[in-house]
């Protein structure tokens, strides 16, 4: 199977504009989770979606959002870009509804000037 | 809330030398811990969780709720063992776990000739 694939690689923005990220799961994988990777505070959970419905939500300001099509592909997006959004965004999807082994992608990296 | 708390930023041993990873958890019910590694660039991967009880690539890990702690262990390095190590929490699913991880900051484990 292939593996999770995150659309871009990279991606540089100016403050105050929006970007969207692309999660492709595993085929067959239901849940997809968003993290974000920064040195300063390490892999944080933005939220995860299971058969299209948001489960779980981190500690983010609402300018990060995100959805699942029917497919499980998953976007997230980020509006009024901050320079502290600056970091590599990792998703990661499932198999099943609870606890169970994530499989990551490459993750995006954002760099905001 | 739960928390997840790795001490050393960077482990250094020789090869052969015994190693271990210290993990410490917070939560207040019944959790799922799990060891994930990053190979240098490679993707965060699942190494080993503690209900599967398994020995992977010689690394083992015992849960004990005593000490709320999940140290990952193996009895002789191997050069190849040079990696980031991240304990992870996920919450039971009664407590709305899902698949949300709570990450620790990581050990940088490096394995020197």
């Amino acid at each position: 199977k292939a593996g999770v694939t995150q659309t871009p690689r990279y991606l540089i923005k100016t403050r105050g504009q929006q970007v969207t990220l692309s999660c492709s799961p595993i085929s067959g994988h239901r849940s997809v989770s968003w993290y974000q990777q920064t040195p300063g505070q390490g892999l944080q959970f933005l939220f995860e979606y299971f058969s299209e419905t948001q489960r779980n939500k981190g500690n983010f300001p609402g300018r990060f959002s995100g959805r699942q099509f029917s497919n499980s592909r998953s976007e997230m997006n980020v509006s009024t870009l901050e320079l502290g959004d600056s970091a590599l965004y990792l998703c990661a999807s499932t198999v099943a509804a609870i606890n169970n082994e994530q499989f990551f992608g490459p993750g995006t990296r954002l760099t905001v000037l | 809330a739960q928390r997840v708390t790795q001490p050393e930023k960077l482990l250094s041993v020789f090869k052969g030398a015994p190693v271990e990873l210290k993990c410490n958890y917070s939560y207040s019910g019944s959790p799922e811990l799990f060891w994930y590694v990053q190979y240098s660039r490679q993707r965060l991967q699942l190494l080993l969780r503690h209900i599967s009880r398994e020995s992977i690539k010689g690394f083992t890990a015992d849960l004990n709720k005593g000490e709320t702690s999940f140290h990952l262990k193996k009895p002789f390095a191997q050069e190849e063992d040079s990696a980031m190590y991240y304990c992870a929490l996920s919450g039971h699913v009664f407590t709305g776990g899902g698949n949300k991880l709570t990450f620790g900051t990581g050990t940088q484990l490096k394995v020197e000739l």
